[in-house]
């Protein structure tokens, strides 16, 4: 069974640096890319980005490029989103997803979010 | 980027109804048009790809169709477990974008 397990709630404070995670497991994971998609309270979702893990090359939307850091480590199947100074507007809940084909193109599976709480 | 606009944002709608909501793209988008459904607290989940392709294990009440700049996603009978928020979502091009979403209520 494909599965993407996300690590635990955060709250942090303004400035404040953070690693979340996303370990993929019942699929090869450096076949797929994975992305990470935004959900700030009570709106709609954003896609950020996203990493191959076979060689973690990394495609970022314009939007979230030089604020986050997508990587990877294939050795435990887990890829990461980064902050190294976090804001009040990071506040949100982030969702990883692997992309289905290099055809298709869909996010086939999605982990189960993980929130983030930014506040002083 | 590629702008995407649902319409409706909600609507209110009985259980049995047919449910139709549209989704266009600022430029053509091919077929590169996928569907997806979040429930409150829940993950979205993917419903049908490549405009009218459906994932595996959904129901056949669900159905898309389109190509180009528009695109629709139907909701033939719908069922309680239904009410949800739909997206419509581009992968055409990077950045890959969203509509703001559907929400389908109970009437």
């Amino acid at each position: 069974e494909v599965q993407l397990v996300q690590s635990g709630a955060e709250v942090r404070k303004p400035g404040e640096s953070l690693r979340i995670s996303c370990k993929g497991s019942g699929y090869s994971f450096t076949t797929y890319w994975i992305n990470w998609v935004r959900q700030m309270p009570g709106k709609g979702l954003e896609w950020m980005g996203r990493i191959d893990p076979s060689d973690s090359y990394t495609d970022y939307s314009p939007s979230f490029q030089g604020h986050v850091t997508i990587s990877a480590d294939k050795s435990i199947s887990t890829a990461y989103l980064q902050w190294s100074s976090l804001k009040a507007s990071d506040t949100a809940m982030y969702y990883c997803a692997r992309l289905s084909t290099a055809a298709d193109m869909d996010f086939d599976y999605w982990g189960q979010g993980t929130l983030v709480t930014v506040s002083s | 980027d590629i702008q995407m606009t649902q319409s409706p944002s909600s609507l209110s709608a009985s259980v049995g109804d047919r449910v139709t909501i549209t989704c266009r793209a600022s430029q053509s988008i091919r077929r590169y048009l996928n569907w997806y459904q979040q429930k409150p607290g829940k993950a979205p989940k993917l419903l049908i790809y490549a405009a009218s392709s459906l994932q595996s294990g959904v129901p056949s009440r669900f159905s898309g169709s389109g190509s180009g700049t528009d695109f629709t996603l139907t909701i033939n009978s719908l069922q309680p477990e239904d009410y949800a928020t739909y997206y419509c979502q581009q992968s055409f091009n990077t950045p890959w974008t969203f509509g703001q979403g559907t929400k389908v209520e109970i009437k």
